[in-house]
């Protein structure tokens, strides 16, 4: 079954400090691997998508790590703003499916 | 990219009444997902509705309790019909283009 693990669930953090986020997934044939950032009560917005032959892309401060052989990927915020608050989802496809397996998010909380 | 238009952004309901959600692309799209977002929990996918056929629903969600409509290319409607409080969650609309594009959301609170 395709599963897809985020960790921690809930993260808090100082403004202006750098955090680094968790994914496991057991996602089969690999496609591709998102990164979202969801607002409170809003939609998910796509944050990096890289496929199997990636291992690193960068979205302003936030860098995405993608190791295909361990089945892991990292989600690395520089600098951390009062506007990081929200939940981040790491979202996988298998080759063939146009249905994602969502992980559950990582909420991160930044305190002034 | 696709620009997804998905209101009402809100709304709070009394039990036992219908909310539609309206989805409005601003490009033509073959399928659309409508997905449900309970609290603290990932998304699950409702169903995929193409244009011109009945929505494919996955496991655990009928039509009768979400009848979803697919007139165009670049709208859907999603009903969650005779609502209980179970039913209160985030409904989201999803396209894909080179990536997953979601719309804003619908905060539901049934009462």
């Amino acid at each position: 079954k395709n599963q897809v693990e985020q960790s921690p669930q809930s993260l808090i953090i100082l403004e202006g400090k750098n955090c680094t986020l968790q994914c496991n997934y057991t996602v089969s044939p690999f496609s591709n691997l998102r990164w979202y950032k969801q607002d409170t009560g809003r939609g998910p917005v796509s944050l990096t998508i890289m496929t199997f032959s990636e291992n690193t892309k960068s979205n302003g401060r936030y860098t995405a790590t993608l190791d295909a052989d361990t089945k892991q990927s990292s989600l690395h915020i520089t600098a951390s703003q009062l506007s990081d608050s929200a939940s981040y989802i790491c979202v996988v496809s298998a080759g063939g499916s146009y249905i994602p397996t969502f992980g559950r998010g990582t909420s991160l909380i930044v305190h002034p | 990219s696709a620009v997804i238009s998905q209101k009402p952004s809100r709304d709070i309901c009394q039990r036992g009444t219908s909310l539609t959600i309206q989805c409005q692309v601003d490009s033509q799209v073959t399928m659309m997902f409508w997905y449900r977002q309970q609290p603290g929990q990932s998304l699950t996918l409702i169903a995929t509705a193409n244009q011109g056929s009945e929505a494919t629903y996955e496991s655990g969600f009928v039509i009768d309790k979400f009848p979803i409509s697919r007139p165009n290319l670049t709208f859907s409607t999603l009903t969650v019909s005779n609502m209980s409080p179970e039913d209160s969650s985030i409904y989201l609309c999803s396209v894909l283009g080179e990536k997953l594009f979601f719309g804003s959301g619908t905060q539901l609170s049934v009462l």
